[in-house]
């Protein structure tokens, strides 16, 4: 069964820095989110993307967040400048489509550590 | 915008007996209600989901119930196992398809 996957699974940082989280959602698939989940809290809505461009997002998605879709096959949330409050697990996810509410998988998760 | 609560925030069980975990949303727009499980350092994991025009649906032990009227909905797991332990989270979702999560449930099957 073809799966959404991310990289990398861990990823450490100094405060200030950049990082890219990547992410292979499931192929045919044309709905792409990011998700974050802060130690032991709810899962929280990021940002969706679609048709190569953002769909929807929340406040938390400020100026230092991105996102791309550089290829067919990879989706990228890049953070330009990382704060402490950043650390988190972040969940790629995708679904097929959106003419009605559709099923959403989720990746593995990268846990991003800013230090 | 959304809002979903859920409770309880744990569950303590003994293996066998039954588990419901219920929420309640807010925005009467919501029409997508999936229920997913995560296990310690894993991913969320679909366990079933229901669309508004439904009112109940089951999946061997597991089943979920939803009122529109009264905007809430429900996850039952009959004959828990020990494997059942872990948190379950529910969701809603409308057009544009974001998930807005509730808060989770510590779910312990004691054996």
């Amino acid at each position: 069964e073809p799966e959404v996957t991310q990289t990398p699974s861990h990823q450490v940082t100094q405060m200030g820095q950049e990082v890219i989280l990547r992410c292979v959602p499931i192929s045919n698939h044309l709905y792409f989110y990011w998700y974050r989940q802060i130690l032991g809290q709810k899962v929280e809505f990021l940002v969706s993307f679609y048709n190569n461009e953002i769909s929807e997002k929340s406040e938390i998605f400020d100026d230092q967040f991105s996102v791309e879709r550089p290829d067919g096959s990879n989706f990228t949330l890049k953070i330009r400048s990382t704060k402490l409050e950043d650390s988190a697990m972040y969940f790629c996810a995708s679904s097929e489509g959106a003419i009605t509410v559709d099923t959403q998988y989720f990746g593995p998760g990268t846990r991003l550590t800013v230090l | 915008g959304e809002n979903v609560e859920q409770h309880p925030s744990t569950l303590s069980v003994q293996e066998g007996d039954s588990a419901v975990i219920k929420c309640t949303y807010s925005d009467s727009a919501s029409n997508y209600f999936p229920w997913y499980k995560q296990e310690l350092g894993k991913r969320p994991q679909l366990i079933i989901d229901i669309r508004s025009n439904v009112g109940e649906k089951k999946d061997q032990r597991i089943a979920v119930t939803l009122n529109k009227t009264a905007k809430h909905f429900s996850l039952h797991i009959t004959e828990t196992q020990p494997e059942d332990s872990a948190v379950y989270f529910c969701a809603s979702g409308a057009a544009g398809n974001k998930l807005t999560f509730g808060g989770g449930t510590r779910v312990l099957v004691k054996p």
